[in-house]
């Protein structure tokens, strides 16, 4: 079984188009991550939930709406793509404070 | 702000040949952890280890070997007798917690290894 899966793994779009990527986790963990890989494979930490609670929102512009319904899931929701917001996209999941964190397989968001 | 280093972008070696990777960061925290990943070329982030800044041991895993020191705050992996399959990106990453109490990863920029048959 897949411990954290994302869907979907590819997404192309035009700009100024809406999409969502969506991440589920079965680990039975209570914090869940976005992290942004650009280009140059620089990765960052975008948001983080605990038990469906935002907790670290790093300066991302709002067209970017994460979204948890339950624990095992968070979502991305992003408005009016832009160029620069091409990138991969990895969810990530860990159990408390400084546990390892377990990577989804990534989503490549490419905006034409 | 906690800081990562990965002065070597890319490494080339030969199979067999043992590499290390460097790492050094920065921290005003006493309580950290450092971990290692690696993104093979399928794309995926891999957990590799992970270390707590109380505990100075080195590490070894099978040909995977890991040197923390907090004098020189470096925490570099060392592959023994490497192998094609080896050929990745390695990223060092150092926990940091926010002011609300919860932690996040900062990541270095990664080294790109390549290991030629």
């Amino acid at each position: 079984d897949t411990a954290v899966s994302q869907t979907p793994k590819y997404l192309v779009t035009q700009m100024g188009n809406d999409k969502s990527i969506k991440c589920e986790q079965n680990l039975g963990h209570d914090t869940m991550y976005w992290y942004k890989q650009d280009s140059k494979k620089f990765l960052k930490i975008m948001f983080s939930y605990n038990n469906k609670e935002l907790i670290i929102n790093e300066t991302v512009p709002n067209r970017f709406s994460p979204k948890s319904p339950d624990k095992a899931h968070l979502n991305l929701h992003i408005n009016s793509l832009e160029l620069g917001d091409s990138a991969v996209y990895f969810c990530a999941s860990s159990q408390g404070l400084y546990g390892e964190q377990y990577f989804g397989p990534g989503t490549r968001l490419t905006v034409t | 702000a906690q800081k990562v280093t990965q002065a070597q972008t890319e490494i080339s070696v030969v199979e067999k040949e043992d590499v290390t990777l460097d790492c050094v960061y920065e921290t005003r925290d006493t309580t950290y952890y450092l971990f290692w990943y690696k993104q093979p070329p399928s794309g995926e982030l891999v957990f590799l280890i992970r270390r707590n800044s109380f505990d100075e041991q080195n590490e070894i895993s099978g040909r995977y070997s890991w040197n923390f020191q907090k004098s020189t705050s470096s925490f570099n992996f060392t592959i023994t007798a490497s192998q094609v399959v080896d050929s990745a990106v390695y990223f060092c990453a150092l926990s940091e917690l926010t002011q609300g109490g919860s932690e996040k990863l900062v990541f270095g920029k990664g080294t790109k290894l390549t290991v030629n048959p």
